[in-house]
């Protein structure tokens, strides 16, 4: 079945870096797009951005387009999140998430983000 | 493109029937999903297109609407049901949330 399996939860100290994997299987890695989304304590969900993995185009919401980079691995089907210069507002689970297909007739994103990774806890402290 | 939400929360009973609203800042085709988050857990998609629903979830759920006005409905509220909702517009760049729903036992 496909699966999205996220690495371990982290704590950073502020002004450092972190980089969330998410390792995709029993699907074609390249027929989807992956996008991020993260969810502070008590908070909604907010999207990050989005990588195509077919042709490594990105796209980056303009709060983390200074700060993230999103980038891919095809050969072992795993899709990186990593950001920079850390602050405690950082402090969130992050989530990867597969959607966006090129399919005749419909548009990219048809049928929403169908398959969530189990997400990871990024806390920022000192 | 803001996704308005309401309400924020409601408290309702097994059995009951919930709506929850989503109305867009500019129109975005049908271009919506509607997902559930229990605590803890990653969101789970229910409808997308804004009114199919996705290939598992229980026929008491179901989305309508296009343009800027959508709604999800639960028939029958069951105890599994109370979790918080969100919208998701798929139609441009940024790809932005509603602020949520929570869903609360009466």
């Amino acid at each position: 079945q496909v699966q999205l399996v996220q690495s371990g939860a982290g704590v950073k100290r502020p002004g450092a870096s972190v980089k969330v994997s998410c390792r995709t299987s029993g699907y074609t890695f390249t027929k989807y797009g992956l996008s991020w989304v993260r969810q502070a304590p008590g908070q909604g969900l907010e999207w990050m951005g989005w990588i195509g993995p077919y042709n490594g185009n990105t796209y980056y919401g303009q709060k983390f387009q200074d700060r993230v980079t999103l980038s891919t691995d095809t050969p072992t089907t795993t899709a990186y999140m990593e950001l920079r210069n850390l602050r405690s507002d950082d402090t969130a689970v992050y989530f990867c998430a597969r959607g966006g297909t090129l399919e005749p007739g419909k548009p990219y994103y048809y049928y929403g983000m169908d398959v969530w990774g189990q997400g990871t806890t990024v806390i920022v402290s000192s | 493109i803001q996704l308005t939400q309401s309400p924020p929360s409601l408290s309702a009973s097994v059995g009951d029937r919930v709506t929850i609203t989503c109305r867009a800042s500019q129109g975005i085709n049908s271009y919506l999903a509607w997902y559930q988050q229990n605590p803890g857990k990653a969101p789970k998609l229910l409808i997308y297109a804004a009114s199919t629903l996705q290939s598992g979830v229980p026929s008491r759920f179901s989305g309508s609407g296009s343009g800027t006005d959508f709604t999800l409905t639960i028939n029958s509220l069951q105890p599994e049901d109370f979790a918080t909702y969100y919208c998701q517009q798929l139609d441009s760049y940024p790809l932005t949330f509603g602020g949520g729903t929570k869903v609360e036992i009466k």
